[in-house]
């Protein structure tokens, strides 16, 4: 099976930097994607690593290490529309798994 | 945005009916899903569809089917509803399948409440 691990909640400042972690175990690793979902709405795509390195698009950007079977979302100059749960899903087994997601809360 | 609507968007229903919710398409995606998304937990999926008439079980499968007659359309149907069904569901769809660098796009999600 699969085992996606991420912290529940935390905590920024708008203009900080936030980094959200994310921990997976599966066999037959082929991507990971990474989600943003407002409360009360869909979950939309954000970012897709499969080899080892960071992806940047704009003021987000993504890291993965497949050999520390380890992931993180970076996001910068926080805005307080920035404020939603991010959601780690990891391809593996043939299949695609959600983590429970971390819930990034925003203050002035 | 991808077309995708789902509906009703909100439902309440009591113990022991059948429930179907709908998922339409415009985007001519061959891959079509539905999830669950519960407190506690991460998206689970219910079912998936690879093309007409073709589905697959998911990870939380029971008491669920569901039927495809249509590209755009996914069909996801309760027979005789729990209160442990009660959630928000999600479809989503995809250009291509699972091992693909092609993400899944979502419909806004139907809330469903089983009394």
């Amino acid at each position: 099976g699969q085992n996606i691990d991420q912290p529940t909640e935390m905590t920024a400042t708008e203009g900080a930097i936030v980094q959200i972690n994310c921990t997976y175990q599966t066999s037959g690793f082929n991507g990971l994607f990474w989600y943003q979902q407002h409360a009360g709405e869909a979950p939309t795509f954000l970012s897709y690593n499969v080899l080892d390195g960071l992806e940047e698009k704009g003021r987000f950007s993504s890291f993965l290490s497949r050999s520390k079977g380890y992931s993180y979302l970076l996001l910068k100059e926080l805005q307080m529309k920035d404020s939603a749960s991010y959601l780690c899903a990891v391809y593996g087994n043939n299949r695609l798994a959600f983590g429970k997601g971390n819930q990034v809360v925003v203050i002035p | 945005d991808a077309g995708i609507t789902q509906s009703p968007r909100h439902k309440v229903t009591e113990t022991g009916t059948p429930v179907t919710l709908r998922c339409h398409q415009t985007e001519n995606h061959r891959y079509m899903y539905w999830y669950r998304q519960d407190p506690g937990h991460g998206l689970r999926l219910i079912h998936y569809s690879y093309g007409v008439k073709d589905t697959d079980k998911g990870e939380v499968s029971d008491g669920y089917s569901v039927s495809r007659s249509k590209t755009e359309d996914f069909l996801l149907t309760l027979e005789s509803a729990t209160s442990s069904q009660t959630s928000v569901y999600f479809c989503a769809i995809s250009e291509s399948g699972q091992i693909s660098n092609q993400p899944q796009h979502f419909g806004d999600g139907t809330r469903l409440s089983i009394l």
